[in-house]
């Protein structure tokens, strides 16, 4: 069952804007995670978030997460062309001692140069 | 290039053939998994190994059939597909325990057709 949601679907913005992506999730969660995915490639881990954490940084990202709307946002500054990709969130589900990670349905993201 | 090796990239089968794919990762992760990620979906859990045993199986259908012969090496060993199998075959690894723990780390797939 699909445990994230992003907002919005797509997004294009001019290279040097800032792009924020949101994701809502259903249920109580351990962790969140953010993978970028460029066009016919796998998917690369960006940053781990965990539960009793509000905000992470990692270079030009931003994330934060507040369990009590059970929501996360990621920001990329100054964004480059390369930057271009679907961005997806990820949790485990905390009930039961899930195994699980469900992955959102993404965002896909261009930077137009 | 990834950490995590996936062969191969492209593969093209009739209904009736028996394929495998295979993924590689040397690393010292201990668990693996098997995602199936169709176009514009995000990726979907098939199988998860755990220290070489099978762990979670989402319900896949038979004609997927999982593997784990080392700490290294996962294969997904494939018989009489269907057209609606056609997709990208994503494996991944992690240190040691399996779900949201820990980061994924994913191969860039095998992107699969069948005739």
């Amino acid at each position: 069952s699909q445990q994230g949601e992003e907002d919005p679907q797509a997004l294009s913005i001019q290279e040097g804007e800032n792009a924020t992506m949101n994701c809502s999730y259903k249920t109580s969660i351990n962790n969140l995670q953010w993978y970028r995915q460029n066009s016919g490639r796998g998917l690369v881990h960006l940053i781990l978030i965990r539960s009793n954490e509000r905000e992470k940084h990692s270079g030009r990202l931003r994330v934060t997460l507040d369990t009590s709307k059970k929501s996360s946002s990621l920001l990329i500054t100054a964004s480059r062309a390369a930057d271009t990709a679907s961005y997806f969130c990820a949790t485990d589900n905390s009930q039961g001692g899930s195994e699980k990670l469900v992955f959102g349905k993404g965002t896909k993201l261009t930077v137009n140069p | 290039d990834t950490e995590v090796t996936q062969t191969p990239k492209h593969l093209v089968m009739g209904m009736t053939n028996k394929k495998s794919l295979k993924c590689e990762q040397h690393m010292g992760h201990r668990a693996m998994y098997w995602y199936k990620q169709k176009a514009k979906k995000p990726p979907e859990l098939m199988f998860v190994y755990s220290y070489e045993k099978l762990s979670i199986n989402e319900s896949v259908p038979s004609r997927f059939s999982p593997e784990c012969p080392n700490s290294s090496l996962l294969n997904l060993h494939l018989h009489a597909l269907q057209p609606e199998d056609s997709a990208l075959y994503l494996c991944a690894s992690s240190q040691d325990s399996p779900g949201g723990y820990q980061p994924q780390h994913f191969g860039d797939g095998t992107r699969l057709s069948i005739l």
